[in-house]
């Protein structure tokens, strides 16, 4: 079973731009959210979309935004970058069922100069 | 607002001991408490999770428990190895809101032959 994957690795932009970073789940999986982990700060939740629907979404401005397709593949759109957006983006998976654990993928690794 | 501590910080041991980390969190009505591991610059491994109901869950060398009343749960890892080397993290489940996780700020284990 393939696990969830994101894409690109890595990713530099410079300041002012815009982000975007995709996410595969795992087959079967219909909820993906979107973590934060930049350095000293540790792991801060972005969002949550299930069923193709924003369930949830963190302490994060407007300018951090994303979608889920019809297949249940989700891409996270970082507007108006700044530097202290720079942090590796991870993303997860789990069936829509309340005990099903997460998955998470190897992470979308952000610079911001 | 749910705070998750992870004690100790760091952790080094010789290869062949049995180690307890553990995790303690302010608000007891979470849902599920998960454990990950995750090694330098990668993303999450899923662990365990244990569902509210539940006390413990075993996987191989790896036990980890729940007492939601206290607000405590621990993984207990037997006869470590150097591939356990990584940092472990636990993570919280909310009552409501089931994706958006609070995590601890992990235990770095280092374990040397």
């Amino acid at each position: 079973e393939a696990g969830v994957t994101q894409s690109p690795t890595h990713l530099i932009k410079t300041r002012g731009q815009q982000a975007t970073l995709r996410c595969s789940p795992i087959s079967g999986h219909t909820s993906v959210y979107w973590y934060q982990q930049a350095l000293g700060l540790g792991l801060q939740f972005l969002l949550w979309y299930d069923e193709g629907e924003e369930r949830n979404r963190g302490n994060f401005p407007p300018r951090f935004s994303g979608r889920q397709f019809p297949n249940y593949s989700s891409e996270l759109n970082v507007n108006a970058l700044e530097l202290e957006d720079s942090a590796l983006y991870l993303c997860a998976s789990s069936r829509t069922v309340t005990n099903s654990p997460l998955h998470f993928g190897n992470g979308t690794r952000l610079t911001v100069t | 607002k749910q705070e998750v501590t992870q004690i100790p910080a760091a952790l080094s041991v010789p290869e062949g001991e049995n180690l307890v980390l553990n995790c303690s969190f302010t608000d007891s009505a979470i849902y599920n408490l998960q454990w990950f591991r995750q090694d330098p610059g990668k993303g999450l491994t899923s662990l365990l999770l244990i569902q509210s109901s539940q006390r413990e869950q075993t996987s191989g060398r790896l036990n980890a428990s729940l007492d939601k009343s206290s607000g405590r749960s621990t993984l207990y890892i037997a006869a470590s190895q150097p591939g356990d080397s990584a940092t472990y993290l636990c993570a919280v489940f909310p009552g409501t809101s089931y994706g958006k996780l609070t995590f601890g700020q992990g235990t770095i284990l280092t374990v040397h032959p």
